[in-house]
């Protein structure tokens, strides 16, 4: 099946500071989202972006198809950013991994005041 | 809108015991999705349903039954649950193959 490798696994940040949070998928793709998870487990949309870049307030997200990699960007990081996030893919229509959402480990991030 | 609704939100059964997870949904998405989630495993695919009556195997299809007659209601049935099968469960729903999924709240299910 498809691989979603995130990383870096762990990233500790100072408020204020800026961040990359990368995406290497082994597939291609019809979809890829970015998810934060909160600290009471619930899963946030941030980002549907198959391919492209998009920036919602603090945060945008590119991705390559091609190359298949997408970033996540978080800039003046504040301490509400902290949690787990995730990146999710599907394969691309006629392949395999049709229609299967697969999701990568992750890259838990915590923001110190 | 209520959108996609998981009940119960948290069950405690007996090892051996069948349970049941219930997902519905109120938009009418053709694809439903079941997912685990594990510390230090992220979320992995149980079963997903590209429509009514159409369901396929995901990552760890194993000990878990899926039915879809309605396209709003996606059960997840553990016929004969084990401790390995204490987790949280996620439902979620996209439109359409490739399209944007939401999730819901998730399920908390302890087996002892």
């Amino acid at each position: 099946g498809i691989q979603v490798e995130q990383s870096p696994p762990d990233l500790i940040l100072q408020e204020g500071a800026n961040s990359t949070l990368r995406c290497n998928f082994s597939d291609s793709v019809n979809n890829l989202q970015w998810f934060h998870q909160n600290p009471w487990g619930q899963l946030i949309n941030l980002f549907y972006i198959p391919s492209g870049t998009k920036q919602n307030g603090r945060l945008s997200a590119t991705t390559v198809a091609t190359e298949r990699y997408s970033l996540l960007y978080i800039s003046s990081s504040q301490t509400t950013d902290s949690g787990v996030y995730f990146c999710a893919v599907a394969g691309a229509r006629g392949s395999s991994n049709t229609g299967k959402l697969i999701f990568g480990q992750g890259t838990t991030l915590q923001v110190k005041p | 809108d209520a959108g996609i609704t998981q009940s119960p939100r948290y069950k405690i059964t007996e090892t051996g015991r069948q349970v049941t997870l219930m997902c519905h949904q109120t938009w009418s998405h053709s694809y439903m999705f079941w997912y685990r989630q594990d510390l230090g495993h992220g979320l992995r695919l149980i079963y997903y349903s590209a429509a009514a009556d159409i369901t396929d195997k995901g990552e760890v299809p194993d000990g878990y039954v899926v039915s879809r007659s309605k396209t709003e209601n996606f059960p997840l049935t553990l016929e004969s649950a084990t401790r390995s099968q204490t987790s949280v469960y996620f439902c979620a729903t996209a439109r359409q193959d490739g399209y944007e999924a939401f999730f819901g709240q998730g399920t908390r299910l302890t087996v002892v």
